[in-house]
């Protein structure tokens, strides 16, 4: 079965470093996106993703973070400067359309430890 | 008014209960619905979509209130296995894209 891999599963770097969490999305989704979960808190989305473009971004998703995907394949998340607070466990997910009711796809998650 | 509500829980039932969750949601323009199921430390995975007319599947019941913009899922015959937080996920149009919010979750316990 097509799954979402997301590497590294766990990262710690110190504060003010920059990260970048990678994603493979399933091979004919058009459609990803970034959540994050703060441990023991809800599902907070990111970022969606469609095209080469940003959709839409949340309130969450200011100046220190960017999304990319650089060869077709990965979907990258960075966070320029990591503050204690980016310690969450972050999700890529991906669509294969954009119709309503098309199930999203997530990936095992990244935890991050800013340190 | 969040955008999609649920109570946190924990629910904590013996095995064999049955047990329903509900969630409400404020934007009446949403269009689709669904259960994710997530266990501790792991990502969400799709339980069931809502359909308008409620769906089965096995011990797993989903209804849609639009008129009072909630939808529920029930568990009949509890197992073990059902632990884990049960989120529920509703799909809108938001600019020309389809805008994916999540509940806080519900967190669901059985107990031997």
């Amino acid at each position: 079965e097509p799954e979402v891999t997301q590497t590294p599963s766990h990262q710690v770097t110190q504060m003010g470093q920059e990260v970048i969490l990678r994603c493979v999305p399933i091979s004919n989704h058009l459609y990803f996106y970034w959540y994050r979960q703060i441990l023991g808190q809800k599902v907070e989305f990111l970022v969606s993703f469609y095209n080469n473009e940003i959709s839409e971004k949340s309130e969450i998703f200011d100046d220190q973070f960017s999304v990319e995907r650089p060869d077709g394949s990965n979907f990258t998340l960075k966070i320029r400067s990591t503050k204690l607070e980016d310690s969450a466990m972050y999700f890529c997910a991906s669509r294969v359309g954009q119709a309503a009711n098309t199930e999203a796809f997530f990936g095992q998650g990244t935890r991050l430890t800013v340190v | 008014r969040k955008e999609v509500e649920q109570d946190p829980g924990p629910f904590n039932v013996p095995e064999g209960a049955t047990v329903a969750f509900n969630c409400t949601y404020s934007n009446s323009a949403s269009q689709s619905f669904f259960w994710y199921r997530q266990d501790c430390r792991k990502e969400p995975k799709l339980l069931m979509s809502v359909y308008s007319s409620g769906n089965e599947d096995g011990r797993f019941t989903a209804q849609l209130n639009r008129a009072s913009q909630y939808i529920s899922l029930l568990i009949r015959d509890s197992k073990l296995s059902d632990s884990a937080t049960y989120l529920c996920v509703v799909s809108a149009n938001s600019g020309g894209y389809q805008k994916v919010t999540f509940g806080t979750g519900t967190k669901l316990q059985v107990i031997p």
